[in-house]
């Protein structure tokens, strides 16, 4: 199975600041990206999709770049509430979603 | 709400006991989907099946079966559980497959130790 990578971190930055996170994924094949958030010791959930025009939820950017293999997570103006493990996925169709690793984020006061 | 509901949610056992995780899920999904987590090696898929009594091996199957008898349950069964199976499990059911990161629910998980 190809693989997702991910920078594991951690990230530890203050409040309001800016952080990225970067993904690649080895299969061009790929069709679906995602970014999961996961708290610790909780399940996974679903942040934001990832399409190749870039997309934007309040304070959290997605992009995809086809050609790279790449996929970022751009938060702006940090919370004490952001502070959790970000997960890159990808997915091909007719198998099985493939998660990173994560990336662990702590911002504090 | 969609619902993915792991009844047992902490259990320890000892080598060589057969363990059965179960996973409900009520949203009538067709996917349903079993991995660990462990420290530094995020989520593992061990098996998945996309319909009932079908199922498919994940990247980490060894040690461990499945059964799909009712298309809302998806049971992970340790044959003989080893201490290197302590782990949390995760169990997920999604709509499709085609978009399924934007369909996908995670049950709570199941934090296993294995003495």
């Amino acid at each position: 199975r190809k693989e997702v990578e991910q920078d594991p971190g951690p990230f530890n930055v203050p409040e309001g600041a800016t952080v990225a996170f970067n993904c690649t994924y080895s299969n061009s094949a790929s069709q679906s990206f995602f970014w999961y958030r996961q708290d610790c010791r909780k399940e996974p959930k679903l942040l934001m999709s990832v399409y190749s025009s870039g997309n934007e939820d309040g304070r959290f950017t997605a992009q995809l770049n086809r050609a790279s293999q790449y996929i970022s997570l751009l938060i702006r103006d940090s919370k004490l509430s952001d502070s959790a493990t970000y997960l890159c996925v990808v997915n091909m169709e007719g198998t099985a979603l493939i998660f990173g690793k994560g990336t662990t984020l702590s911002v504090s006061s | 709400d969609v619902k993915v509901t792991q009844s047992s949610r902490y259990l320890v056992k000892r080598t060589g006991e057969k363990v059965f995780l179960e996973c409900v899920q009520d949203m009538d999904h067709e996917n349903m989907f079993w991995y660990r987590q462990d420290p530094g090696l995020g989520l593992r898929l061990i098996y998945f099946s996309y319909d009932v009594k079908m199922k498919e091996k994940g990247d980490i199957p060894e040690g461990y079966s499945v059964s799909r008898e009712k298309k809302e349950r998806f049971s992970l069964i340790l044959e003989s559980a080893s201490t290197n199976q302590t782990s949390m499990y995760l169990c997920a059911s999604s709509l499709d497959t085609s978009d399924s990161g934007n369909t996908i629910y995670f049950g709570e998980g199941s934090w296993l130790t294995v003495v």
